[in-house]
């Protein structure tokens, strides 16, 4: 089963526009850990943000912002009034303190912002 | 720009052959870490390396092997290469404590094979 799922596979918007990318996960760790990284066309990932299962308080990083919701297992991501250069592949991913130190992936979000 | 490195960028060769893939992760960053990224699979955890000790196995394929070095650095061998090896191959470190906390985990800017 997947740990993580990411059910937008493509997103396109127009800029300025506001868009949710989706994510939930499936764990029976009760400390996880969740990410998201950007996957701009050069190709790197870049990491975005990271939360711990004990903390679900949200954050709001500039024109960013997550959403984490233990009650429903997801931890969905908000770009506000986005622009061209937000066009990349979005992942998220767990880490389970008990299970291993590997990163389980989304199978990440495309998106496309529209000048 | 993460603090980790990979070389080379690209790497074209073909079926059968084996070639190896170098990772420096982060300074002072015990961990690192393998994944491979294709289209039909997409990101895929390999193995984990933790100061020089193997920690966890993926998908990582009887073919592949690691290693990290007593400097830190990682190098991917990956033998009698099939056209479905083709791939992005990241490398990723993090600082893990002692206590083994899992932390956030930086990418490198990968390593693009090629099989012909």
């Amino acid at each position: 089963a997947q740990k993580v799922t990411q059910a937008q596979t493509e997103i396109s918007v127009v800029e300025k526009e506001d868009v949710t990318l989706d994510c939930v996960y499936e764990t029976r760790d009760t400390t996880y850990y969740l990410f998201w990284y950007k996957q701009p066309p050069s190709g790197e990932l870049v990491f975005l943000i990271r939360r711990n299962s004990f903390d679900e308080q949200n954050e709001i990083s500039g024109r960013y912002s997550w959403n984490f919701q233990k009650s429903t297992s997801s931890f969905n991501f908000t770009i506000t009034a986005s622009q061209v250069v937000d066009s990349a592949v979005y992942f998220c991913a767990l880490s389970e303190a008990n299970t291993g130190n590997q990163f389980y992936f989304g199978t990440g979000t495309s998106l496309t912002v529209i000048p | 720009d993460s603090g980790v490195t990979q070389t080379p960028k690209h790497l074209i060769t073909a079926t059968g052959q084996r070639v190896t893939l170098r990772c420096s992760p982060r300074s002072g960053d015990l961990s690192v870490y393998w994944y491979q990224q294709s289209l039909d699979q997409g990101l895929q955890f390999l193995i984990h390396y933790y100061n020089g000790e193997e920690r966890a196995k993926g998908n990582i394929l009887e073919r592949f092997s690691a290693q990290q070095f007593p400097d830190l650095h990682s190098e991917l061998n990956l033998s009698s290469l099939e056209l479905g090896d083709s791939a992005l191959y990241f490398c990723a470190s993090s600082p893990d404590t002692t206590g083994g906390l899992r932390v956030t985990q930086y990418f490198g800017p990968g390593t693009r094979l090629t099989v012909l």
